[in-house]
């Protein structure tokens, strides 16, 4: 296992379209964690899985957003009737009981 | 609410010179605070993780210190080099898992050859 990877890179979407995007962790790791990421800021938390539970939501995540971690495994991101401010980086990272945190190399979401 | 600053916002020190990027957060309970480093366009790789209860870690050139009851972190690059180049961003874990890290907004780092 070389880390935590992420699927697609890149995504160009219209307006309107539905999203999904892939995440898998470290295979050990039972904590799982969703960001997203704009120009010039820091990455902002979005939503956190202890194994397959999700435990927390931030109040960025709106109806349109929504995640699964179905058997504690891998996790999805999904973004309904996408809209031109949801264009960012979206960061997957998975770390062990709260210890050190790695993240993937993101997915660059294009919403034109 | 939890608020992480970085100074400065941007940084450019010729090659060879040893730096110190600051990280301030405003509430003291937390679990961890870890550094990270972000090239252009790609994810984070973690730099150094410290623990609540520890002063300081290294890492080759790297070394993180931490004095939590005044809300302050610094990350010390020594000897740095044109490959350190890229921007540093520093999280606060407040433990339990919930809301996950809280960012800086980063200091970009050049180093010039």
């Amino acid at each position: 296992d070389t880390g935590v990877s992420q699927d697609p890179r890149h995504k160009i979407t219209k307006r309107g379209q539905n999203v999904t995007f892939r995440c898998d962790p470290i295979s050990e790791h039972n904590r799982l964690y969703w960001y997203r990421q704009t120009l010039g800021q820091g990455p902002e938390f979005l939503t956190y899985f202890q194994n397959e539970a999700q435990l927390e939501k931030s109040r960025l995540l709106s109806d349109r957003f929504s995640a699964e971690r179905p058997k504690g495994s891998f996790s999805t991101l999904e973004i309904q009737r996408t809209e031109q401010g949801d264009s960012a980086m979206y960061l997957c990272a998975s770390s062990l009981l709260g210890n050190e945190a790695f993240f993937g190399q993101g997915t660059r979401l294009t919403v034109v | 609410k939890q608020e992480v600053t970085q100074i400065p916002a941007a940084l450019s020190v010729p090659e060879g010179e040893n730096l110190v990027l600051n990280c301030s957060f405003t509430d003291s309970a937390i679990y961890n605070l870890q550094w990270f480093r972000q090239d252009p366009g790609k994810g984070l790789t973690s730099l150094l993780l410290i623990q609540s209860s520890q002063r300081e870690q290294t890492s080759g050139r790297l070394n993180a210190s931490l004095d939590k009851s005044s809300g302050r972190s610094t990350l010390y690059i020594a000897a740095s080099q044109p490959g350190d180049s890229a921007t540093y961003l520093c999280a606060v874990d407040p433990g339990g898992g919930a809301d996950g890290l809280t960012f800086g907004k980063g200091t970009h780092l050049i180093i010039q050859p």
